[in-house]
């Protein structure tokens, strides 16, 4: 059963780069057959898609985050990171990593991480 | 502004009948899937595809689709069906996902 998990400094201060890791256990990272995501949600919002990383290494990132943001691999350590640069307060939120699974026309996170809580703050 | 419309809340008598729907372009040529998510809890995929439903999902919850609008339906609604609920599906591009802005639901 493949699990994730995030970890990461829990405060960042405004124009720092945010760095996270989702550390995946029972599956590799290098399979084919799935996206590695990471998805954020503001206080009392929404879901929003950051991007994810294909076992190839190629990336695809939300248009609105996408000047800030990078996410990479290390199948040695089967580990996904999540940078954000230059972050404000606008950027705290929860942060989730997902597994994207696809099929026929479709795209579905199973399983996730529990979330790892981000504040922007000096 | 997201890509895919959701009602922000909705409300069903327990026992009841209720149907969730998620509005936008991109769903004439992709499914929606449905996460509900609790209170201090990760989202949980609850119905992906045309209407597949995960291992420990129970059968009360189903989806359909037509034309630009994707449904989840909860037939017999519990208690513990109270959550927020999201759709997701990718965008026009194809190269991107989104999600729904999310409809609270409140069991009577």
């Amino acid at each position: 059963q493949v699990q994730l998990q995030e970890s990461g400094p829990g405060l960042v201060k405004p124009s720092q780069t945010l760095s996270l890791t989702c550390t995946v256990s029972g599956g590799s990272i290098s399979s084919g057959a799935y996206y590695w995501s990471w998805i954020r949600q503001h206080p009392g919002k929404g879901l929003e898609w950051i991007g994810y990383i294909y076992f190839s290494g190629s990336t695809y990132y939300n248009p609105s985050l996408k000047t800030r943001v990078t996410i990479s691999r290390d199948t040695s350590k089967n580990q996904i990171s999540l940078k954000l640069s230059s972050v404000t307060a606008a950027d705290t939120a929860v942060y989730y990593c997902a597994r994207e699974n696809y099929g026929d026309y479709s795209d579905w996170f199973d399983p996730w991480g529990q979330g790892t809580q981000v504040t922007v703050s000096s | 502004s997201s890509e895919l419309t959701q009602d922000p809340a909705v409300s069903v008598a327990l026992g009841q009948t209720v149907r969730i729907t998620c509005q936008g372009d991109s769903l004439r040529t992709y499914y929606a899937s449905w996460y509900q998510q609790k209170p201090g809890q990760a989202p949980v995929v609850v119905i992906y595809g045309k209407n597949n439903r995960p291992s420990g999902i129970p059968d009360r919850f189903s989806g359909s689709s037509s034309g630009n609008t994707a449904s989840l339906t909860i037939t017999g609604a519990q208690a513990e069906d109270e959550a927020d609920y999201y759709c997701n599906s990718r965008d026009n591009s194809g190269d991107h996902l989104v999600f729904g802005g999310g409809t609270k639901l409140t069991v009577l």
